[in-house]
């Protein structure tokens, strides 16, 4: 079935630990996106690529990295994690930027103590 | 600064209509988009708005006018199962979205 996965589904972390959340896109689309979503709050976007080889900055990047090596796959790390990173974290993807609609993986529950 | 508005909450009775509205400012327009979110999963497409005017798809409709920065998501014949959050976004002059905090839909029996 096509799509997107994450993983993993939930995670307790320590703070100042290192965490990657894992996203896979099998649709072949050029745009990637990583948000979280917090209560009370609309999804903000943390960081996006184009197409891949390039990312970009979105609203709340710090504390936050990414890397686009294939058109599959678009991994966000948090280097040092903190409490306030505390969140659930969606992946979509589109065919472009610029283009129609986002897809949404099932999100990434991370909770950091 | 970038801002949409939606209502918090709404409560709605099985069978009935309910709409829900929208209001952005936002750095430049390219296009409105309508998502559903059910508790716990990820956010759907419903509806994208580019022009002025009326969208139906089924048992959904989505209005824009771009002059009032206002959208409107129309819900007819609502069934138990349309209770969600529903999430409005713009897509700015940088061509990313800028999400509404969401609008929690409750239906009763």
């Amino acid at each position: 079935i096509a799509g997107i996965t994450q993983a993993p589904t939930s995670q307790i972390l320590a703070a100042g630990r290192r965490m990657t959340l894992r996203c896979t896109q099998d649709m072949r689309h050029n745009a990637m996106y990583w948000y979280r979503q917090d209560l009370g709050l609309g999804l903000r976007l943390i960081h996006y690529s184009n197409t891949a080889g390039t990312t970009g900055k979105g609203e709340v990047p710090d504390g936050y990295s990414v890397s686009r090596a294939n058109t599959d796959d678009f991994p966000l790390t948090l280097a040092s994690a903190v409490p306030s990173q505390t969140s659930v974290y969606f992946c979509a993807s589109s065919e472009g930027l610029a283009t129609d609609t986002q897809y949404f993986g099932p999100g990434t529950r991370l909770t950091v103590l | 600064g970038q801002n949409i508005d939606q209502p918090t909450e709404m409560t709605a009775t099985e069978g009935a209509i309910v709409q829900i509205n929208c209001t952005y400012q936002t750095s430049g327009f390219n296009g409105l988009f309508w998502y559903q979110q059910h508790a716990g999963e990820a956010p759907t497409f419903l509806s994208y708005n580019v022009l002025d005017g009326l969208e139906e798809k089924g048992r959904f409709s989505s209005f824009l006018s771009r002059s009032k920065g206002y959208s409107y998501l129309l819900l007819k014949e609502l069934q138990m199962k349309d209770s969600a959050s529903y999430l409005c976004a713009v897509r700015d002059s940088n061509y990313q979205l800028i999400w509404g905090a969401g609008t929690k839909l409750i239906i009763k029996p």
